[in-house]
Formats: structure tokens, sequence, C-alpha cells
């Protein structure tokens, strides 16, 4: 079956610019989940989704991030005015339960932003 | 402040022996320990996983270890294979909350063959 996907699959933008990433989920994934992995590290927790809330936004590290999910399935993470220091790759990831219980999150390919 | 911790940023092994990688923990309160393993350009795919209530637990060639006293957890391949060439990260999830990863740096492991 189709597993997440994402896209672009790599972004570059100009300093200031926004930019928008998409993440389609494993169909019939409740929980939703956006990291971000810089060069040399762990990918690194951004904020999740149970369906169509947004449950965690405790790893957007400005407000410049912004993340959404209206229909429960497809989810859009957006960045306002881009800084050179949010190059990275950014990791949509998938489970079909929501949070509470232990289970294995699917990830996607990544979407690769490099800001100049 | 880093919570799952990978020390050895590499590792070569030769074709046919094990390959042991190792990940520290800090936060007592994670109770669900994964491995996932990265190929360049892709996502990190989900290997294998230990809750906290276990020491071990195997799958084939994989089998992961979990020291809960000394916060630690392994991961030995045997025997290592080219195809497990790749960067392998160890992550953790707490008791409660969103379930969310916590990632250690990963380990490049290198299979000679």
């Amino acid at each position: 079956g189709a597993g997440v996907s994402q896209s672009p699959r790599y972004k570059v933008a100009k300093r200031g610019q926004d930019v928008a990433l998409r993440c389609d989920p494993i169909s019939g994934h409740v929980s939703l989940f956006w990291y971000q992995q810089a060069l040399g590290q762990g990918p690194e927790f951004l904020t999740y989704f149970q369906n169509e809330a947004q449950l965690d936004k405790s790893g957007l590290p400005s407000d410049r991030f912004f993340a959404e999910r209206p229909e429960g399935s497809v989810s859009t993470l957006k960045i306002q005015r881009t800084q050179q220091e949010d190059s990275a790759v950014y990791l949509c990831a998938s489970s079909l339960v929501p949070s509470g219980r232990q289970e294995t999150q699917y990830f996607g390919p990544g979407t690769r932003l490099l800001v100049l | 402040d880093q919570q799952v911790k990978q020390n050895s940023p590499s590792l070569s092994v030769q074709e046919g022996r094990i390959s042991i990688l190792n990940c520290d923990y800090t936060n007592s309160m994670f109770d669900y320990f994964l491995w996932y393993k990265k190929y360049p350009a892709e996502g990190p795919t989900f290997l294998i996983s230990i809750s906290s209530i276990k020491d071990k637990n195997e799958d084939g060639r994989f089998t992961v270890f979990l020291n809960k006293s000394a916060k630690h957890l392994s991961l030995h391949i045997v025997p290592s294979q080219p195809g497990d060439s790749a960067v392998y990260f160890c992550a953790a999830t707490l008791e409660t909350g969103a379930n969310n990863l916590f990632f250690g740096t990963g380990t490049r492991l290198t299979v000679i063959p």
C-alpha cells in the first residue's frame, strides 16, 4: 500500500519568503507528526495532530511556524519569513492509533528546505 | 538537552560479523524504544522496538537489548550484510502525551564486503 508522501521533495527559498510543505499520511492513520532534522542531527519533534486537532505544538521553534490538518488527513507545515536556520529536512510521520498508546510511526521521505 | 544519545557517530564492520549499536537515554519516563534505519534521501524506516517491561526483543537478524537500570539499549545485527549499511537512529517515547519520538543523533553503519 501507499506510504507517507511529502511534497515538494526539495525547496529552495530566499530568506524572508514563505514556504508550505505538504504531507499525505497513510490512509486511515489518526496521528500525524512533523519533525525537523538539521544536518548531522536526529529528527526533532515539531507538532502532533490527532485527526484534525493539533494537540501538541510544543516543538515549533517560533511563531513563524504553523501547521494545519483541516480534514484530518493531509497536513501542511507553513514557515513564514524563512530564515537560514530553518534549513533542514522536514519529516512527516503518521501512525494508526491516537496518542497514549505505543505505536510505530511511519515516515515520509522528507522535504529538504534550503534557505539562502 | 539531548535526552537520547548515540555516542558513536560511525561504525564499520566486516560482512558476516556482528554489529552492535549503542544508545543511552536520560529520561526514566521513557517507556518504549525504537530503532529506525535511514538510507540517504529517504525517511527513517522502522526496524525493531522494545517496551520498557522487556529486556530483549528479537526479529530475525536484529535483536534489541534494554538495560533500564543503566538507561542503555543496544541493537545487535548478526550476521551483518552490506545492505545493512545505513544510518541507525535510536528513539524513545514517554509514557503519556503525544508519543512523539525523541531521537538520538544516529550512527552510520558501514558493512564492508
